[in-house]
């Protein structure tokens, strides 16, 4: 089966410029997330789909990210405006529902603000 | 202090050595997940375990719910063995916490 698909896999902006993220899930898994990786440190949950809802966004600084799943199934994720300190791997992950189940990460993306 | 810590942080190894990366945590949990995350951010899921041990290849990874303690381990390891190791538990609340990882490094 094809594994999660994030696009695009790099990108350099500069601060104060906005930038967007795109997720395609496994095929059938209700649950998506995203993740923030600053390098050197574990992934962070930014938020949590299940279907087309959010489950957790908790931790998304809400003045400046934001993220969407219209359909319950691929998922965008923007910054806007970007600052220095978003600079990090965004991992999207997905699984077939929210309990016990392992998460299939896709490869993320690894953005640089400048 | 974090709910998951691991240990060491960066590991060096010759080929063919024995391997061993720990997990300590402090939070319950309903699962523990090893993954592996190679250069260039993709994170792969190599085990999810909830008591005693589990094997695939050179791999095994082993619990101690009542220590709050898991180990990965890896036998005969090579050069592609080399990638960041982290550990993550699925605590009360279904999320994922995730340690800092463990960068191991396996020269020819």
């Amino acid at each position: 089966e094809a594994g999660v698909a994030q696009s695009p896999r790099y990108k350099i902006i500069e601060k104060r410029q906005s930038v967007a993220f795109w997720c395609n899930p496994i095929s059938g898994h209700a649950t998506l997330y995203w993740y923030q990786q600053i390098l050197g440190q574990g992934p962070k949950l930014l938020i949590q789909f299940q279907n087309n809802g959010v489950v957790d966004d908790s931790q998304l600084p809400k003045d400046r990210f934001s993220a969407e799943r219209l359909k319950g199934v691929d998922s965008t994720l923007k910054i806007q405006p970007a600052k220095l300190e978003d600079s990090a791997v965004y991992l999207c992950a997905s699984s077939w529902d929210y309990s016990y189940n392992e998460q299939f990460f896709g490869p993320g993306t690894r953005l640089t603000v400048l | 202090k974090n709910e998951v810590e691991q240990s060491p942080q960066n590991l060096t190894a010759q080929e063919g050595e024995f391997i061993t990366i720990n997990c300590s945590y402090s939070v319950g949990i309903s699962a523990l997940h090893w993954l592996q995350q190679h250069p260039g951010g993709g994170i792969v899921s190599l085990f999810m375990l909830s008591s005693g041990k589990k094997k695939h290849g050179r791999l095994i990874a082993t619990i101690n719910i009542q220590e709050k303690h898991s180990s990965l381990h890896i036998t005969a390891s090579h050069p592609r063995d080399s990638a960041v190791y982290i550990c993550a538990v699925r605590g009360n609340t279904d999320k994922l916490i995730f340690g800092t990882g463990t960068r191991l490094q396996v020269f020819p």
